[in-house]
């Protein structure tokens, strides 16, 4: 079954306690993206990928890093976080040059920094 | 600054109403529009719209776009509470990999 995979679905942390979210898709689509989701703003993005090692800048980059070493997997990594990354982050991915250029969403990962 | 502005933020229908929903954009080198379905989960692909004047349709959805008054407008007829859910519009300028979306518009239609 085609899909995006994100791991943890739910965390909660600490403030400045390292984690990473984990996004994996079995498509083998060129493009990822990383989009965090609050009330009232819409689905804002952080960081995407256009192929391995490319990355570039979305909206809202600042606190996270990401990675593209393989095709399939684009991990978010917040090295320190704070209490204003609390949200719904969702991953997603596409295949720019195939059909509609669609993306295709994972189910979220919520995370709360206490 | 490029923007996405979507209009009503969130309305409230009865089962058979037609809505419309409204997004317009200010951005640079437009590529293309996109529409979404969310439903307290992932948001789902509905639409993807290119070119002036020509409606993409499914089923009781449809949609419309006018690159030169830069909106686009998705029609639902004949509503069903299935139809409950929030609707997002994303344009693609620039570089293909910066997609920016609306705020969204939450559509609620009671039986």
């Amino acid at each position: 079954e085609a899909q995006v995979t994100q791991n943890p679905r739910y965390l909660i942390t600490v403030t400045g306690k390292k984690l990473t979210v984990t996004c994996s898709q079995n498509m083998n689509h060129e493009y990822m993206s990383w989009y965090r989701q609050d009330p009232g703003l819409g689905l804002r993005q952080i960081y995407y990928s256009m192929n391995v090692e490319v990355t570039d800048k979305g909206d809202v980059p600042e606190g996270y890093k990401v990675s593209r070493k393989e095709k399939r997997n684009f991990p978010l990594i917040l090295e320190s976080p704070s209490p204003n990354q609390t949200s719904l982050y969702f991953c997603a991915s596409s295949s720019p040059g195939k059909g509609s250029g669609e993306l295709f969403f994972g189910e979220g990962s919520r995370l709360t920094v206490l | 600054e490029d923007k996405v502005v979507q209009s009503p933020l969130s309305l409230v229908v009865h089962e058979g109403d037609t809505v419309t929903l409204n997004c317009s954009y200010e951005v640079t080198n437009f590529r293309s529009l996109l529409w979404y379905k969310q439903e307290k989960k992932a948001p789902t692909f509905l639409f993807m719209l290119t070119s002036s004047g020509i409606e993409k349709k499914s089923g009781r959805l449809s949609s419309i776009l006018d690159k030169k008054e830069l909106f686009s407008i998705l029609n639902i007829t004949a509503t069903q509470t299935g139809d409950s859910a929030v609707y997002l519009c994303a344009v693609r300028s620039d570089s293909w990999g910066k997609l920016q979306f609306g705020a969204g518009t939450q559509v609620v239609v009671t039986p």
